[in-house]
């Protein structure tokens, strides 16, 4: 069955220090990769996705992702991390058929130190 | 960029009574909407797919008589949670994937934050 890992339930990072999400992926082909960030009661905002091309990709709020196809991976990073990147952060995926539906991991919860 | 507009943000109704979510595409037309449902500290779980003019395809588990769900134009899709419980209490989010969807992605709605007293 098609599924997206997050490993990691809780991450704590002290503020200026550098930051990895990781992300796995179980799909017969290499789907649509997304990066969502959640506040406390709110909606979801898109960081980043990945369809093809470059295995690096840069979001917003300086994050960027790269995508291993050999690990089946699509980890999540920042060099410096502000209090401020406190929150909830999803991988999700889909297959590239127009209709599909997202399918999320369980999320990290990223604390932040100061 | 492609916006979907959700309302109610937030509402609270009695046991028993039954609420009915809006999730509108105000500038691209949207053939498929899907439904998700996050429960506090929990991830978003895929509900229920939604095509204009047919009938939605709902995942493993959820009550299809309890969450009908109606997609009758375009730009409308509709969820009612039927006589609603306290356990049906969560954030209903509503998505739709955007007619250049291979470049656009998908959209989402505010959500909509059901309590049930």
């Amino acid at each position: 069955a098609q599924s997206v890992t997050q490993p990691d339930i809780h991450i704590t990072v002290s503020e200026g220090a550098s930051l990895e999400l990781r992300c796995n992926y179980s799909y017969g082909a290499t789907p649509y990769l997304f990066w969502y960030v959640q506040s406390p009661g709110q909606g979801l905002q898109l960081l980043l996705k990945y369809f093809s091309g470059d295995t690096l990709v840069q979001g917003i709020k300086g994050f960027e992702a790269e995508f291993k196809r050999s690990q089946s991976s699509f980890n999540l990073r920042k060099p410096s991390v502000h209090w401020s990147d406190a929150a909830e952060y999803f991988c999700a995926a889909a297959q590239g058929q127009a209709g599909t539906a997202l399918i999320f991991g369980k999320g990290t919860t990223l604390s932040v130190s100061s | 960029g492609a916006v979907v507009s959700q309302h109610p943000s937030r509402v609270i109704c009695k046991s028993g009574t039954s609420v009915k979510i809006e999730c509108r595409s105000l500038d691209f037309q949207a053939t498929t909407m899907f439904w998700y449902r996050q429960f506090p500290k929990q991830s978003l779980m895929l509900m229920a797919t939604s095509n204009e003019g047919s009938k939605a395809t709902y995942e493993q588990g959820v009550e299809k008589d309890k969450f009908l769900i109606n997609h009758a134009s375009l730009t409308l899709s509709t969820l009612t949670v039927t006589s609603a419980h306290p356990e049906d209490s969560s954030f209903y989010i509503c998505s739709a994937r955007d007619p250049d969807g291979i470049n656009y992605g998908y959209t989402f709605g505010s959500g909509t934050r059901l309590t049930v007293v």
